[in-house]
């Protein structure tokens, strides 16, 4: 079965360090990644995907993601973070064609000024 | 270009109540989900449409919950007799039908089962 794996349910970081958000997930074939982004009292929001190409892929506000097939990972990375920052992220998987995704259960991000 | 748009926003219940949610997905966005999101757990499909038609309702407890999507826009979930486990947020999403495709959410529905 498929599943996605965050084992940081609480990240907390200064504002200007660097942040990895990290992201493992189970599936044998080659699925679609995601990273989505929920602010307090909205909806979750696309931050960036990956299906193929550069294993690097770059997203908004400054977010990148690494996809690590050898280690089925896709860590999410950002080089400075800003208090706006401060959101649940989520990893998520679409294995295959028919518009299903799972998500993972989400890392609380704390930014602290 | 309006977002998804759901309500109501908020429904606090007593066991054994009857409530719906309504979602109205983007326009153009054929494949319609529906979300539960327990707190502090990522989101977990509950049913899935493409027009009218259910795809996928597999994890959608039966004897319970029901959705429909009549004329392939918009939507209503139902929980008949709520119990407390069915506390969560209910998330709505929509997108064009493809692999890979960027789902875009509503704000949800919060339900508070006491």
């Amino acid at each position: 079965a498929q599943s996605v794996t965050q084992p940081d349910a609480r990240v907390t970081v200064s504002e200007g360090a660097s942040l990895q958000l990290r992201c493992k997930y189970s599936y044998s074939g080659t699925p679609y990644l995601f990273w989505y982004v929920q602010y307090p009292r909205q909806g979750l929001q696309l931050l960036l995907k990956y299906y193929s190409g550069d294993p690097v892929v770059q997203g908004v506000n400054g977010f990148e993601a690494e996809f690590i097939k050898s280690n089925s990972s896709f860590h999410l990375r950002k080089a400075s973070v800003h208090w706006s920052d401060s959101a649940v992220y989520f990893c998520a998987v679409s294995p295959n064609s028919n518009n299903r995704i799972f998500f993972g259960d989400g890392t609380q991000l704390v930014v602290k000024p | 270009e309006a977002g998804v748009t759901q309500s109501p926003r908020y429904a606090v219940l007593q066991e054994g109540q009857a409530v719906s949610f309504w979602c109205d997905p983007i326009s153009g966005h054929d494949t319609l989900y529906w979300y539960q999101q327990p707190r502090d757990q990522g989101p977990q499909l509950l049913v899935y449409f493409r027009d009218e038609a259910v795809i996928d309702n597999s994890q959608l407890p039966s004897d319970r919950f029901s959705a429909v999507r009549p004329k392939g826009t918009n939507s209503t979930l139902k929980i008949q007799s709520a119990k407390q486990g069915d506390t969560a947020t209910y998330l709505c999403a929509s997108n064009p039908t493809g692999f890979g495709n960027t789902l875009y959410f509503g704000e949800g529905s919060r339900l508070i089962v006491v």
